[in-house]
């Protein structure tokens, strides 16, 4: 199986701030890497997909980077309403992988 | 718009067996897989396997074979998940979602509201 390792586990951030979370694969997985955000008690919401690609709906403050192994999700300007937890997702073979996940807090 | 409603949280017994359920609507259900997601108390997200809307075909992910069947019934557009001889480490919240494909690549576009299942005595 493709292991997915997310760095940092968790920060703490300001609003305002710029946020960067890394999602590194076992092996190459092409582009095929989807990031998701996860609230308390909620379904996860897609933000990216195909490594760079923003879901309808979602502020373009989000952005997705990388191929290959290393992957980045940047957060432009945190918001408030962006306190959550993130994971990574690698869609190049089965089975689907997930990373740990990466909890932003307020700083 | 698209909507995939989730049947409500089961308390059950060890041993026992549960169905959970996924409602699709706002598109049509046979031209979208649908993938199951397990995410257990406090932990990370773990993807169980898909079912192919289209023929029934069901496809399980290491660790979720034997007691764990997907299967469909398209004349209501739902997905079940039944999970038989419980134990209390299937414990977890289990989500469904769309598969979609876009940009050459799967993803989970939609996802349901989650069902949470606690095995207890």
């Amino acid at each position: 199986d493709i292991q997915m390792t997310q760095s940092p586990s968790s920060l703490s951030a300001s609003v305002g701030d710029r946020v960067t979370i890394t999602c590194r694969a076992s092996q190459s997985i092409g582009v095929h890497l989807n990031w998701f955000q996860q609230k308390p008690g909620k379904a996860p919401k897609l933000l990216i997909y195909g490594a760079s690609n923003l879901q309808s709906g979602v502020p373009s403050r989000f952005s997705g980077s990388g191929s290959g192994t290393d992957f980045t999700l940047t957060i432009s300007s945190l918001q408030p309403e962006d306190f959550a937890t993130y994971f990574c997702q690698q869609t190049s073979s089965p089975p689907r992988t997930f990373g740990q996940g990466t909890k932003v807090e307020i700083k | 718009q698209v909507h995939l409603v989730q049947s409500g949280s089961e308390l059950q017994k060890p041993g026992a067996s549960v169905k959970v359920s996924c409602k699709a609507s706002g598109y049509t259900f046979t031209r979208f897989d649908i993938n199951w997601v397990r995410q257990a108390p406090g932990q990370g997200l773990e993807w169980m396997g898909w079912i192919n809307t289209n023929t029934g075909n069901p496809t399980y992910a290491q660790g979720f074979t034997g007691r764990f069947v997907f299967s469909l019934d398209t004349s209501v557009s739902t997905a079940y998940l039944q999970i038989s001889g419980l134990k209390p480490d299937d414990t977890a919240v289990y989500y469904c979602a769309r598969n979609f494909i876009a940009a050459g690549t799967g993803t989970d576009d939609f996802w349901g509201q989650g069902s949470l299942v606690t095995v207890s005595s």
